[in-house]
């Protein structure tokens, strides 16, 4: 089974609000990432977590704040974000060797008005 | 530092043609590591193949095939008997060894339209 679950599937929030995305994956995988995608672009690394622990930041304003509750959880909290934040957000995660294969999640679709 | 060229951007096909999607990569690495990823409009990027630099067999699964050529440093993909079902944006990544290698490089796309 690899299976990556995100909620919600879309969102719509305005440049005040408090909001979080949630991601879960139940494979027993020790890392986990947050990737950013625009339309008719490929995927963009955000944050990293491995064991739980933030291990790659990829200069992301600080409107996202990553956290990693458990080994199986994911949030991506969001705040103050602007128009241009506005992207598919992809969750991933996969065992814990760097390279090892990535799996995806069906993404959370931000609307920020 | 790596790089990873999918030329074509878009490519059409009528359903039961064959077609192949170019990769191009570059790195300085010895080691590294090839996927294919396609993304279909729900957005959930699906995992394909994954293909180690040290294994250059060829794959096939099912109606999917890969080339992989050090020699060209190239990793295509071929579809037979393509489907509407195999509409999507396919990507092609690359890790290797040096720096963050949690990251993956990705292609640029390839937008794949099968009609009916």
């Amino acid at each position: 089974d690899t299976e990556v679950t995100q909620t919600p599937k879309h969102l719509v929030m305005g440049m005040t609000n408090k909001k979080s995305l949630k991601c879960e994956q139940h494979m027993g995988h020790r890392a986990m990432y947050w990737y950013k995608q625009k339309a008719k672009k490929p995927p963009e690394l955000m944050f990293v977590y491995s064991y739980e622990k933030l291990s790659i930041n990829e200069s992301v304003p600080s409107r996202f704040s990553p956290e990693c509750p458990n080994s199986s959880l994911l949030n991506l909290h969001l705040h103050a974000l602007q128009p241009e934040d506005s992207a598919l957000y992809l969750c991933a995660s996969s065992r814990a060797g760097r390279t090892d294969t990535q799996y995806f999640g069906p993404g959370t679709r931000l609307t920020v008005l | 530092a790596q790089k990873v060229t999918q030329a074509q951007t878009e490519i059409s096909v009528v359903e039961k043609e064959d077609v192949t999607l170019d990769c191009v990569y570059e790195t300085r690495d010895t080691t590294y590591y090839l996927f294919w990823y396609k993304q279909p409009p729900s957005g959930e990027l699906v995992f394909l193949i994954r293909r180690n630099s040290f294994d250059e067999q060829n794959e096939i699964s099912g109606r999917y095939s890969w080339n992989f050529q050090k020699s060209t440093s190239s990793f295509n993909f071929t579809i037979t008997a393509s489907q509407v079902v195999d509409s999507a944006v396919y990507f092609c990544a690359l890790r290797d060894s040096g720096g963050s290698n949690y990251k993956l490089t990705f292609g640029k796309g390839t937008l794949l339209t099968v009609n009916p």
